[in-house]
């Protein structure tokens, strides 16, 4: 109950495309949702995140939609660009025995070919 | 701002030794860290969670006396790989409760990650 659901597992875009990323979840205690990016040997960056009370926030090019009511979740890329190459990690956080606790989904490796 | 490092950036150590990690918050104050563990490929996994001040709560599954975990002060702790085997060669990954942009509520800022190497 405490995972996420994420896919596609590899996605491939041309430059200028929109790049999708979906990922569910079961518990609706989960009550934070940030979405990371990974470049090989490095560690995570947070991108974007949002709360169950939004459905939508937007950061330049980066969109997260979300649906409460269908406990997913997802990460928009417009105007992908080659740059935007990396792994992306959807989470949500659960607040446990008092202390957060982020659960990752599997990742999601994009590449935008030029 | 928020800025998380880790050190060493990566290690090879022999097996049957131990191997020290450190994690530092550089411009903030952590009174919660957490390690994660990351083969490759593969997602991150959280396997403790470090209050300063006090005992580190770790994942189950995480043997406790393997992974030793000190969070001595509000801006640093440390991660004990006790008598290293080649199946703990992974990529470690810190990460610190800081302060989140723009809302109340405080966000986790990961460290760039150590590469260990158990030959």
């Amino acid at each position: 109950q405490q995972q996420v659901k994420q896919s596609p597992q590899s996605l491939i875009v041309q430059k200028g495309g929109i790049s999708i990323i979906n990922c569910a979840y079961e518990n609706t205690a989960f009550d934070y949702f940030p979405w990371y990016q990974q470049f090989p040997g490095k560690g995570p960056a947070l991108l974007i995140a949002i709360r169950p009370d939004v459905s939508e926030k937007k950061e330049g090019r980066f969109t997260i939609s979300f649906n409460k009511s269908a406990k997913q979740f997802s990460l928009h890329i417009m105007d992908s660009q080659p740059g935007d190459s990396a792994t992306y990690f959807c989470a949500a956080s659960i607040f446990r025995g008092g202390s957060e606790k982020l659960v990752f989904g599997k990742g999601t490796k994009l590449t935008v070919n030029p | 701002g928020a800025v998380v490092s880790q050190h060493p950036s990566w290690v090879i150590c022999k097996s049957g030794t131990s191997v020290k990690i450190e994690c530092r918050s550089l411009d903030f104050q952590a009174t919660t860290m957490f390690w994660y563990r990351q083969f490759p490929k593969q997602s991150l996994m959280l396997m403790a969670t470090s209050n300063e001040g006090s005992k580190a709560t770790y994942e189950q599954g995480v043997e406790k006396d393997k992974f030793l975990i000190n969070h001595a002060s509000l801006t640093l702790s440390t991660l004990t790989v006790t008598s290293a085997h080649p199946e703990d060669s992974s990529f470690y990954i810190c990460s610190a409760r800081g302060p989140s942009s723009g809302g109340a509520i405080d966000t986790q800022y990961f460290g760039p990650g150590t590469r260990l190497t158990v030959l």
